[in-house]
């Protein structure tokens, strides 16, 4: 299973907005309305932050946002906070020998 | 309280076999789908196996054939049996919940256990 191509790592300054792509194919995310986004924050376990697309579970900010254009799908931070700084992986159905796939993760630098 | 605890894991010389655990607390196991995740050191996250509830599996082809993914009802528990382990097989391994029911998400995890760590070497 080939995993979902997302940046090595972006950067912002407290207060400004990024944006972490993930790019898969026809067969995940371009095909299905099923990717979710999870925060890790170093030694800890991934957090579910963004299920199908653009969906936030209870709790968590609306800071945090998600879309889909074609195979590609985004995670958008909005007045980004020190906090934030962490891990972000993408992840989506796919026609495959198991119904899953991760990115390879993006990490995430507040300045 | 909502909580997966794993256990199980260890150092382990290749070729050996370690069954690792993941308690439920606060939900059923069996009316969810459940899966384990790994990470290898300083690497992203993998999919290694899904369990549905109506009892259907699935594995990532990197463990196919030598990891087995299963439940025990009466203990509310989850397991992933792994044999003939390689080095490759390295992580910290979380097991977590897909929800379905009156909150269903559909291939994404909203519960995740702290994590246990194996360690194949010799």
């Amino acid at each position: 299973q080939s995993a979902l191509t997302q940046p090595a790592s972006v950067s912002g300054s407290p207060g400004q907005s990024i944006t972490i792509s993930c790019t898969g194919t026809s067969s995940d995310v371009g095909g299905y309305n099923y990717v979710s986004w999870y925060q890790q924050h170093p030694g800890k376990a991934p957090k579910l932050i963004i299920y199908e697309v653009s969906n936030r579970p209870s709790g968590v900010s609306n800071r945090f946002s998600g879309s889909k254009s074609g195979n590609t799908a985004s995670l958008t931070i909005s007045g980004l906070q020190a906090e934030d700084e962490a891990d972000y992986y993408c992840s989506s159905y796919t026609r495959s020998s198991i119904p899953g796939v991760f990115g390879g993760g993006t990490k995430l630098t507040v300045l | 309280e909502v909580q997966l605890v794993e256990s199980g894991g260890g150092l382990i010389q290749p070729g050996g076999s370690l069954r690792l655990s993941c308690a439920a607390s606060g939900f059923t196991v069996s009316t969810n789908y459940m899966s384990w995740v790994r990470q290898a050191p300083g690497k992203g996250l993998e999919w290694v196996s899904v369990l549905y509830s109506a009892g259907t599996t699935y594995y990532a082809d990197s463990v196919k054939g030598r990891f087995t993914i299963s439940r025990d009802n009466s203990k509310n528990t989850l397991y992933l049996q792994m044999n003939s382990l390689r080095a490759e097989d390295t992580a910290v391994y979380y097991c977590a919940r897909e929800p379905r029911g009156a909150t269903s998400y559909y291939f994404a995890m909203d519960v995740w256990g702290q994590g246990t760590t194996v360690t194949v070497s010799s």
